[in-house]
């Protein structure tokens, strides 16, 4: 069966630290990835998605950059921190039919 | 622009009794709608999914309808019990790749 892993779940960091979260799939190949970003009490915001290895579309201008290096692993990352990039961040992927599904989400708080 | 509208933004209900969530989209060429459930600080979990033929899907005590010609769905909570509180979410994909999320109903269950 298809899992996804996200690690960490919570992180506390310092504003101009770098950042680096971590989501590997399992069971399937060649998956869309997606990263997303959830405010508190707001939705979910596409920040970036890849359809194959070294392919990567950003949805949002940010501090942010995602990178995949592997099919099954994708990775997104910051050289500084931001106040601002406090939030609840979701990795999930697609197999190009009807499965959809988010890893457990790390909370990163900026400090 | 591809939107998806969830109503309402947030609910009180007592336990045992029913609930109705609304979604209306505007994601045009319509391929699926999903359903997801996500309990605080955890990622979405898929409750139903449905693909343009699909009038209604049950999951449990969850059913959804969708009607693809008004680009309306709902989904029903029937018998709402304490572990139902959580944030529902409504995303419709218009292609393989990418998905349009609605910001999510906010539901407290009462004892």
């Amino acid at each position: 069966s298809q899992t996804i892993h996200q690690w960490p779940a919570t992180l506390v960091q310092p504003v101009g630290s770098p950042l680096s979260l971590e989501c590997t799939v399992e069971g399937t190949s060649n998956p869309n990835l997606y990263w997303y970003r959830q405010a508190a009490g707001r939705g979910l915001q596409l920040l970036f998605y890849s359809v194959g290895i070294g392919q990567i579309s950003s949805e949002v201008p940010q501090n942010l950059s995602a990178s995949r290096p592997q099919d099954r692993q994708f990775i997104l990352s910051s050289k500084k921190l931001l106040l601002s990039d406090s939030g609840f961040y979701l990795c999930a992927w697609t197999d190009g039919g009807l499965g959809a599904f988010f890893g457990q989400g790390t909370r990163l708080t900026v400090v | 622009k591809n939107q998806v509208e969830q109503s309402p933004q947030s609910l009180i209900i007592l336990e045992g009794k029913n609930c109705t969530l609304q979604c209306n989209y505007t994601v045009s060429p319509f391929s699926n709608l999903r359903w997801y459930k996500q309990d605080t600080g955890r990622g979405p979990v898929s409750l139903t999914i449905m693909t343009f033929s699909e009038n209604t899907k049950s999951n449990g005590r969850y059913t959804a309808t969708l009607d693809a010609d008004t680009k309306q769905s709902s989904l029903h909570i029937t018998a709402s019990q304490l572990s139902d509180s959580a944030s529902y979410i409504c995303v419709v994909s218009a292609n393989d790749y990418k998905l349009s999320f609605g910001a999510g109903t906010t539901v407290t269950v009462r004892a």
